[in-house]
Order: structure tokens, then sequence, then C-alpha cells
């Protein structure tokens, strides 16, 4: 079974800080790695995913995140928030040979002027 | 391509009524799954689909159906609601492209039951 930790529930921050958002997983298996972003009242969008290959991850809106298979860790980061970054975070995790999703229980980012 | 829509946007219904919420896809993925959303749980999986005709559960599915007659609809059915389900319903689909699925999200149904 697989399991997902998130570690913060809410981080603020101010405009234009550079941030991080930290993810832990627990499997048994390979997996596959994500970043999903919920912006208020909306579904969950797709940030970032690592599959394989290079453990640095480029994703939209100038977020990245790398993927620590040593620590089981796959933490988010953004090195300049912007407000419209404020939403809800969720790091999900994939066995790579299902295709089920188990999810985090999201981190709020709230960003302050 | 609308991608994936549910309906309805809202509900809400009184304890041991019925109803079913609605998911669909144009984009002739494979794999479809429904969600509940619950402040500070995250989205845990109820049912999913890995095709037509194939269904199964998945961490919460009790006092949940489903059924996949097409690829591109996957609806849920609430058989008695029950205030512990007043949440927000997720569906998602994915294409099973081999090796990873990243899933595509629907807007999302608030249901309450009173």
């Amino acid at each position: 079974a697989q399991s997902v930790t998130q570690l913060d529930s809410q981080v603020p921050v101010f405009e234009e800080a550079p941030v991080e958002l930290r993810c832990n997983y627990s499997s048994s298996v390979s997996v596959y790695l994500f970043w999903y972003v919920q912006y208020p009242n909306q579904g969950l969008q797709l940030l970032l995913k690592y599959l394989s290959g290079s453990t640095l991850v480029k994703g939209i809106n100038g977020f990245e995140a790398e993927f620590n298979k040593s620590q089981t860790s796959f933490h988010l980061r953004k090195p300049s928030v912007h407000i419209s970054d404020t939403a809800e975070y969720f790091c999900a995790v994939s066995e790579t040979n299902a295709g089920k999703s188990t999810f985090g229980d999201g981190t709020t980012l709230t960003v302050k002027p | 391509n609308a991608g994936v829509t549910q309906t309805p946007k809202f509900q809400v219904l009184k304890t041991g009524q019925s109803m079913t919420l609605q998911c669909a896809q144009d984009m002739n993925h494979e794999y479809m799954s429904w969600y509940r959303q619950d402040p500070g749980m995250g989205l845990r999986l109820i049912h999913y689909s890995v095709g037509a005709g194939i269904t199964d559960q998945g961490e919460v599915p009790n006092g949940y159906n489903v059924s996949r007659s097409t690829t591109e609809d996957f609806p849920l059915r609430l058989l008695s609601a029950a205030p512990s389900q007043t949440s927000v319903y997720f569906c998602a689909s994915s294409y099973i492209a081999g090796v990873w699925y990243e899933q595509y999200f629907g807007p999302g149904t608030r249901l309450t039951v009173t």
C-alpha cells in the first residue's frame, strides 16, 4: 500500500518570498509522483509530475519539485511567490503498475501582500 | 474539448433520498474515478473504472454504486443519502498511456445532506 504525508497543513508567506511545500511518501514499489493545485471552488490541476529521469522536475507557474528516493520525498518549491499562487496544493503518488493515485491531505498556501 | 464535466454543481438532499451524480469526458480516456474531498482529509477514492464494463472499489466505497456502460460516462449513485456523505465530489479521467496516468479533474459537485 502507498501513502502520502504532506508535512504542513498551512503555509503563510509574503509575496515575492520563496516557498517550499513538503511531501513524503511510502510505497513498496516504484511510484510516479505528482503535485496538483486547487484554486477556490475549482477542480484540481496538474502542476508537475515525476515519472523517471532527472530528479528535478519543472512545472507550470514557475514551480519545481525534487524527487529524493533515499528520503522518499517530493518537495515543491517556488523561488518567488505571487498573490495568485494562493491555493490548496496536493501531493499524490501512483504505483507504476496501477492507475490509482493516493493523495495527501493538502497544504494551504496563503500569499500575503 | 469540454474535458471532464460534472452535473449538478450543487445539490441538497434529505437523509434517505437517492440521487446520481453525473460525470462525462470527451477525451476517450479509459480510466475514470470518483473522489470525495472533505476538509483536512484530501481526496479519497470512492470507485474507479479502467474501461467500459469494468469497475472496482476504492478506499471509501460504502453507500455508493457506479457503472460504466460507455467510455464517456461514469455516474455515481448514492443509494440512501446520509449526512456523512456531505462532501465535494470530484470525477477524474486519464488515459492509460503505457506508463503513467495524469488525471484530469472535473469542477466538482458540492453535496449537502440534511
